[in-house]
């Protein structure tokens, strides 16, 4: 199966509300963790990544935190807005090489 | 600021044509990726490159799939014939090297009628 899961979607939400999307992997060793964003028609753009436990990756108000213990990466953010509606991917890249895995994507609609 | 370029960015055939895309990387990333990302889900990888050589191509349908990247640089991908089933979105993306960091093109969207 597949060894990144994501939160399934879709996601609404009103503006300025809390996010939270769940992203659990599984993995031998110590994988580089990442989320990707995909607006509608674009391709996909690095939002944050981190590379070893305990790291906090963040950029545009979105936190997420490289959690060894629970294998898992959730992507957060305290204060959502309508131009954060998108597609979000969690990726697990690989230990040895550099392909990444990716999560089947949640989708986010925030509402004015 | 440097970005992946994709060329087409649409396009339509029928089932049994052969069609490909072609990736222009950002410059200086030596490696490649084509991955193929079907409505709905996540994109899989088909084909890595360092430099001009493939390092991993597993999951390429090598019956009908083929890509190359002859000097290095740009790359094409090729589908003959196409089937149905290859319609998706079509990604490339290049990265400086193994530290998994992947930067992303529009991608080519193809329509097998």
């Amino acid at each position: 199966g597949n060894s990144v899961t994501q939160m399934e979607g879709p996601v609404t939400l009103s503006e300025e509300a809390f996010l939270t999307i769940n992203c659990t992997y599984t993995a031998t060793g110590y994988p580089s963790l990442f989320w990707y964003v995909q607006y509608p028609g674009e391709g996909l753009q690095l939002l944050l990544k981190a590379t070893k436990a305990d790291d906090k990756g963040s950029n545009k108000g979105f936190e997420a935190t490289y959690r060894k213990e629970t294998t898992s990466f959730h992507l957060e953010k305290g204060s959502v807005q309508v131009s954060d509606s998108a597609v979000y991917f969690c990726a697990r890249g690989e230990t040895s090489g550099s392909r990444l895995t990716f999560g089947e994507g949640t989708q986010l609609t925030v509402n004015p | 600021e440097a970005e992946v370029a994709q060329s087409p960015r649409y396009k339509i055939t029928e089932k049994s044509q052969a069609v490909a895309f072609w990736c222009d990387p950002i410059s200086g990333h030596a490696t490649l990726y084509w991955y193929r990302q079907i409505l709905g889900q996540g994109p899989e990888l088909l084909v890595q490159f360092q430099d001009e050589s493939v390092v991993d191509d597993s999951q390429l349908p090598k019956d009908r799939f083929s890509a190359e990247r002859l000097k290095g640089v740009d790359s094409t991908l090729k589908i003959q014939p196409a089937e149905l089933g290859d319609s998706a979105m079509y990604l490339c993306a290049s990265g400086r090297g193994l530290n998994n960091e992947q930067f992303f093109g529009p991608g080519t969207r193809l329509t097998v009628l």
